[in-house]
């Protein structure tokens, strides 16, 4: 399909570990991305990976990639209820320029 | 230094009417790019502009067009305002014109149409 698809709602126990799932469609997508929006707020970048990399860590957060399935996940460790907000994954897309595309987005909800 | 700000955060129109809303982008940025936020439709890229140039455009009608200064400065423009055209307006600043270059976003206008 044409869309970035990721689920729609993720809830977690504080403390725990969340992972936010995308499925991108344009496999010459030279990066990829995961921004997060917090209630009334614009989106703020977290992390990226080049296409050419598995794995990337930075913190709290990891990223993987499975270019083959053209899936990108997002871990987070030890979720804070901070953490709560809504997180889009973007790809490059080309369609004649290149453009960024995002996914629909999945809010992640942490309780105490 | 200082991120990417957007005026005004909040405007309320009604239907016909046009809005113009401004985007300052990161200090050395040279290219803004503009999004609509609607439920609905999630998040769709309106256009982008470097070196005071048109550079892409989405999928919107004519209705919605901008224009950046040589300061980089952008403003965009909705003209005959229509109900569905209330959304969350995001421009987001970066080094250089393309897709690789890494996109950072102002906190949004959020036009509201009556």
């Amino acid at each position: 399909g044409e869309d970035v698809e990721q689920s729609l709602f993720l809830s977690v126990r504080e403390g725990d570990s969340s992972v936010i799932n995308c499925t991108y469609t344009d496999s010459s997508s030279t990066y990829l991305y995961w921004y997060k929006q917090e209630p009334g707020a614009g989106l703020q970048l977290l992390t990226y990976i080049f296409s050419n990399m598995d794995m990337k860590q930075d913190q709290r957060l990891t990223v993987l990639l499975n270019k083959k399935d053209k899936h990108l996940s997002l871990r987070i460790a030890d979720t804070q209820t901070g953490d709560s907000a809504i997180y889009f994954c973007a790809e490059i897309r080309n369609t004649g320029f290149q453009k960024l595309v995002f996914g629909t987005g999945t809010r992640l909800l942490v309780s105490p | 230094k200082a991120g990417v700000t957007q005026t005004p955060r909040y405007l309320i129109k009604t239907r016909g009417q046009q809005v113009t809303l401004s985007c300052s982008p990161i200090s050395g940025h040279r290219s803004v790019s503009w999004y609509q936020q609607t439920p609905g439709q999630g998040l769709q890229f309106l256009f982008e502009y470097f070196s005071e140039t048109q550079r892409n455009k989405g999928n919107f009608p004519g209705r919605f067009s901008g224009r950046q200064f040589s300061n980089s400065r952008s403003e965009m423009n909705v003209s005959t305002l229509e109900l569905g055209d209330s959304a969350l307006y995001l421009c987001a600043s970066s080094l250089s014109s393309g897709g690789g270059e890494t996109q950072y976003f102002g906190p949004g206008t959020r036009l509201l149409v009556l």
